[in-house]
């Protein structure tokens, strides 16, 4: 099993919707989840971090869920400038920090 | 800032050409990755610094691939001699508070 996976989609939603993305990691001891956003050819740039209460940033919502060891995204109200890759990122910490990307979702929001 | 800047943009060479990538992190981050990513593969971590000490490279493909940080400012990642399935597009990024901070990535095709 791979450490973190996501379904790589792709999703394509008509603007004004909803979309969720779920993310799934092997490691129970894991510490710290992170989503990031890359566009086309472009380096990959944070998103937002999840916490273990939820927390939402405008129209994007994240949850973590430790005992089923899964973290979402939520987005609402989908623009054009949405469309992307969405990479889960997690993180926990050994005798060094650990940090593995998930093969990210993408995301094609249409007219 | 200018954020983290890596050189060059892209590269093209011929099979077992010796590659030299580079990379400048942001002043005052303490921890500097490099990544490789592919369309098959995503985004694999290659190497990992802190405190311009190597931490962990378990990602480092082969001995063809070496890394060196010899200051806080600068890194460099070298591939010797390059083969046409090391074409990738590499990223550095240096790390805040958890948070990554990506460059603008080197495009890297090995004919």
């Amino acid at each position: 099993r791979k450490e973190v996976e996501q379904d790589p989609g792709p999703f394509n939603v008509p603007e004004g919707a909803t979309v969720a993305f779920n993310c799934t990691y092997s490691n129970s001891a894991s510490q710290s989840f992170f989503w990031y956003r890359q566009d086309c050819r472009k380096e990959p740039k944070l998103l937002m971090s999840v916490y273990s209460s939820g927390n939402e940033d405008g129209r994007f919502t994240a949850q973590l869920n430790r005992a089923s060891q899964y973290i979402s995204l939520l987005i609402r109200d989908s623009k054009l400038s949405d469309s992307a890759t969405y990479l889960c990122v997690v993180n926990w910490k050994t005798s060094y920090d650990k940090v593995i990307f998930g093969p990210g979702t993408s995301l094609s929001v249409i007219p | 800032d200018a954020g983290v800047i890596q050189s060059p943009r892209h590269e093209v060479t011929e099979m077992g050409q010796e590659v030299t990538l580079r990379c400048k992190p942001i002043s005052g981050h303490n921890s500097l990755f490099w990544y490789r990513q592919t369309m098959m593969r995503g985004l694999e971590l290659l190497i990992y610094f802190n405190n311009n000490v190597p931490i962990d490279d378990s990602g480092m493909p082969e001995d063809r691939f070496s890394a060196k940080m010899p200051n806080a400012s600068f890194s460099t990642l070298k591939i010797q001699p390059s083969e046409p399935r090391d074409s990738a597009v590499y990223f550095c990024a240096s790390v805040d508070y958890n948070e990554q901070f990506f460059g603008p990535g080197t495009r890297l095709t090995v004919l």
